[in-house]
């Protein structure tokens, strides 16, 4: 149990265009979402936490019309890069907290995005 | 100075060799995770922990709340246990954000 699944597992993109990633908590029901990005031999940096039907909240220095999150639904959160550019090059992962698990979060396995 | 510290960095061992790696932290907290990162990229939650200890087939996990330590052991390790072993804790106090160690990177030859 307490799978979470990230699509596509890797894009190559160019630079200007947006690229959308998404979450999904396949057998339980996430309130909570997290999404993160890691940069090469460094660890995971929090861009933005995203809660069910609300709007998310951002990390300082982390551009919310860059990276645009919805959280539609209980199982689904997706992460849009917006004109992406070389520097957004990354590798994205989401976490999932599951209802009512306060302190449990389960990883996505990433989404290696590179920018040409 | 990090929040959590992990140690070693970097770790080299024998296939078979009993496996610890290390990790403190400087604030109260309600959780602590071990996570696993594989060459590629994919994380893989090993344990939550916010007392004492948990064992999952040849990984044992302990924390010591009064000292803010954790300890990951690994027995009989093997290749395929080479990852990225990383530690991050979760505050008291409310907020959901976890607190991220640098990572110890683990090397089992065969």
């Amino acid at each position: 149990g307490a799978v979470v699944s990230q699509h596509p597992s890797w894009v190559i993109c160019k630079s200007g265009t947006s690229v959308k990633i998404e979450c999904r908590s396949l057998d339980f029901q996430a309130t909570t979402m997290f999404w993160y990005r890691q940069f090469p031999k460094q660890s995971l940096m929090l861009m933005a936490t995203s809660n069910e039907g609300s709007k998310a909240t951002y990390e300082q220095g982390v551009e919310k019309d860059k990276f645009l999150i919805n959280h539609a639904s209980l199982t689904l959160s997706t992460l849009t890069v917006t004109s992406a550019h070389p520097e957004d090059s990354s590798f994205y992962i989401c976490s999932a907290r599951p209802q009512g698990r306060y302190n449990e979060q389960f990883f996505g396995p990433g989404t290696r995005l590179t920018v040409l | 100075k990090n929040e959590v510290e992990q140690s070693p960095q970097n770790l080299t061992a024998q296939e078979g060799e009993f496996i610890t790696i290390n990790c403190s932290y400087s604030v109260g907290i309600s959780a602590l995770h071990w996570l696993q990162q594989h060459p590629g990229g994919g994380i893989v939650s090993l344990f939550m922990l916010s007392s004492g200890k948990k064992k999952h087939g040849r990984l044992i996990a302990t924390i010591n709340i009064q000292e803010k330590h954790s300890s990951l052991h690994i027995t009989a390790s093997h290749p395929r246990d080479s990852a990225v072993y990383i530690c991050a804790v979760r505050s008291q106090g409310g907020s959901e954000k976890l607190v991220f160690g640098k990572g110890t990177k683990l090397t089992v030859n065969p």
